[in-house]
């Protein structure tokens, strides 16, 4: 799996939008890149995921840069329960190669404000 | 509502015995994975099944054991052999062929006193 960079934590208003960066400078062109969230003592909560072209589903939006070496995950409107820790991981397709393990690193503690 | 369950959300057990973890889900998918996650630490997977009656190691499975009988049930055993069991335990559950896409319990908080 690609080496994947977050700051290790933002602030952001109650309701504004939340911009989460990740870069993984190193991804390889059939490397997807994935966004979950870990809410304290809660298991980790899968969120969204994209190839190149920007994705959006009902929690979140996902932009990747066209030489994707990097990525943003947008929440459009944050609300209190939104703080949690946003992991990116990067991974090959589900070709049936390579661990099955996820691998989650420090990730962004994102902390919403009132 | 789809989802999965693990139960119970707390454990209390003494030294040298055994205990089972449930982990029930209703999504229809055909994968199921445990993982072991310690306090400030990522998550290291324990076993995973991809299909009824066939399971394998993952990269700490030392000290534990799993079966599949059903494909919505994939419980977890944390034997007296384990070391250090005390732990928040993660069961997650994919399709197949969408292994990147794990969808998780809310965990069992498993102390040995």
């Amino acid at each position: 799996d690609a080496k994947t960079t977050q700051p290790p934590s933002m602030d952001c208003a109650e309701g504004r939008a939340a911009n989460l960066p990740c870069n993984h400078s190193t991804i390889s062109g059939n490397e997807y890149v994935y966004w979950y969230r870990q809410i304290h003592s809660q298991g980790p909560q899968y969120i969204i995921h994209g190839l190149k072209n920007n994705e959006t589903n009902e929690m979140a939006s996902l932009i990747i840069t066209e030489d994707r070496k990097s990525s943003t995950l947008i929440l459009p409107h944050a609300t209190l329960r939104d703080t949690a820790v946003y992991y990116c991981i990067v991974r090959v397709d589900d070709s049936g190669a390579g661990s099955y393990q996820l691998t989650f690193g420090k990730g962004t503690k994102l902390s919403v404000i009132p | 509502d789809g989802g999965i369950t693990q139960s119970p959300k707390y454990l209390f057990r003494k030294e040298g015995q055994n205990v089972t973890l449930s982990c029930e889900q209703n999504l229809n998918h055909d994968a199921m994975y445990w993982y072991r996650q310690d306090p400030g630490q990522g998550l290291r997977l324990i076993y995973y099944s991809q299909i009824v009656n066939d399971f394998q190691k993952g990269d700490i499975a030392e000290g534990y054991s799993v079966s599949r009988e059903k494909k919505e049930s994939f419980p977890l055993t944390v034997t007296s052999a384990q070391k250090n069991p005390t732990a928040f335990y993660l069961c997650a559950s994919s399709p197949r062929t969408g292994r990147n896409t794990q969808y998780f319990g809310p965990g069992t908080r498993l102390t040995v006193l």
